[in-house]
């Protein structure tokens, strides 16, 4: 149980482009989505917190016209990197936590999604 | 914002010897979750830990919630080669509606 999809798992843009990652919870209903930003050999940075129905609330720092965040479903979230640049290039992952039960304030992680701009 | 201090940073050990790591805060934390993650994969969660000196056991896994909330610890015994990885912890607020993470701990096991 308790499984989190991403997609594509990597992909490779051209400069200026713009992209979507999508994160699904397969199993389970998820209120509350993360999107995190992680370099290599480095922890896991939040760039925001994705709510269904609402907008994102967006860590400091975090362009939110540059990461855009929709979370439309219960377990479907998207985050587009807009107008995509080489430093964008990095390993996005995204979590999700379950609507109900025990483990509401568990996060289920995703496989990540390598972006690469060139 | 709240941080956590997560240590070792890294380990190097053989196969078949016991491993210890913890993470400590400033700031009281109502879960505690530990996660492994490999080269190139997502996070996956090993132990969730949701009351103070909630001892849990997965495997050859076993972690602690420590009784001040603001502390845990991850041991594994008998170490394995597949052991290898990156362990994270991470402490939930309940109030800010997000989790923190340590900036994780490497693990080397020598066959």
């Amino acid at each position: 149980g308790a499984v989190v999809s991403q997609h594509p798992s990597w992909v490779i843009c051209k400069s200026g482009t713009s992209v979507k990652i999508e994160c699904r919870s397969l199993d389970f209903q998820a209120t509350t989505m993360f999107w995190y930003r992680q370099f290599p050999k480095q922890s896991l940075m939040l760039m925001a917190t994705s709510n269904e129905g609402s907008k994102a609330t967006y860590e400091q720092g975090v362009e939110k016209d540059k990461f855009l965040i929709n979370h439309a479903s219960l377990t479907l979230s998207t985050l587009t990197v807009t107008s995509a640049h080489p430093e964008d290039s990095s390993f996005y992952i995204c979590s999700a936590s379950p609507t109900s039960g025990y483990s509401t304030d568990t996060q289920y992680f995703g496989p990540g999604t390598r972006l690469t701009v060139l | 914002g709240q941080q956590l201090n997560q240590s070792p940073q890294s380990m190097f050990i053989q196969e078949g010897e016991d491993v210890s790591m913890n993470c400590t805060s400033s700031s009281i934390f109502n879960t505690w979750l530990w996660y492994k993650q490999e080269p190139g994969e997502g996070p996956v969660l090993l132990i969730a830990l949701y009351k103070a000196g909630e001892l849990t056991s997965n495997g050859r896994l076993t972690a602690q919630f420590g009784i001040t909330r603001k502390d845990s610890f991850l041991n594994i015994s008998a170490s394995i080669p597949s052991d290898v990885g990156i362990y994270f912890c991470a402490g939930h607020n309940t109030n800010a509606g997000k989790s923190t993470f340590g900036d994780g701990t490497t693990l080397t096991v020598k066959p």
